[in-house]
């Protein structure tokens, strides 16, 4: 059974920094791109980064970039995705998601809440 | 502003039809035969419900069809269930852009 299961959401102030994880288990992690998708409280999924399969090609949303950070252990089954300079209007669920094809995902993991507030 | 356009609720009673549409341009939906259709319940994580277009992963009722003309893409929920209240996301290929996601639809089982 595919499992994917974020980690380390919280409550950061404007301008700080967070470091989100998914465990990847049930599929052979290496043989598949992965994204990172968010929602904001009420509001709909928003794609915000993907990473290719040997972690060599990344891409971002217009809105994070410069600001995050995707990378992947396939010997640990890790997705990350650091997160500095965050803003107020970062705060949303974060879901870990798996590629099926062409950048759209299958398998979506329950998702790890970000707060940005002072 | 979503760069996928849903109907922001759509309502049915039990045992009816509903469809849901999803429209984008020739870039996108238009331009291939890669389009997702996402379930979502309240609290929980995206579910795929419809890939390519009209394919069911396994598990997905046949309850649930979905088809494309031209820019627009179709999701069809027949025979309409208490649990099939939920929100719903399409999402499509468009080519050197990232995906792309609807704004999603509340649908409301009367």
């Amino acid at each position: 059974e595919v499992q994917l299961v974020e980690s380390g959401g919280g409550l950061v102030q404007p301008g700080g920094s967070l470091r989100l994880s998914c465990a990847a288990s049930g599929f052979t992690f290496s043989n598949y791109w992965m994204h990172w998708v968010r929602q904001a409280p009420g509001k709909g999924l928003v794609w915000v980064s993907r990473i290719s399969k040997d972690g060599r090609s990344t891409s971002y949303a217009d809105s994070v970039k410069g600001r995050f950070t995707i990378s992947r252990d396939n010997a640990k089954n890790t997705l990350d995705l650091q997160m500095n300079s965050l803003r107020a209007e970062d705060t949303a669920v974060y879901y870990c998601a798996r590629d099926l094809q062409y950048n759209l995902p299958d398998y979506w993991g329950q998702g790890t809440l970000v707060t940005v507030s002072s | 502003q979503s760069a996928l356009t849903q109907p922001p609720s759509a309502s049915g009673s039990p045992g009816q039809s509903v469809t849901i549409s999803c429209t984008g341009t020739s870039g996108d939906i238009g331009g291939y035969n890669y389009v997702s259709w996402y379930q979502q319940h309240l609290g929980k994580a995206p579910k795929l419900i419809i890939y390519e277009v009209s394919k069911r992963p396994s598990g997905v009722p046949d309850r649930f069809s979905a088809s494309k003309s031209g820019n627009t893409a179709s999701l069809t929920v027949s025979g309409l269930q208490a649990e099939d209240e939920a929100d719903y996301y399409c999402s499509s290929y468009a080519g050197s852009k990232n995906a792309l996601f609807g704004g999603g639809t509340k649908l409301t089982v009367l």
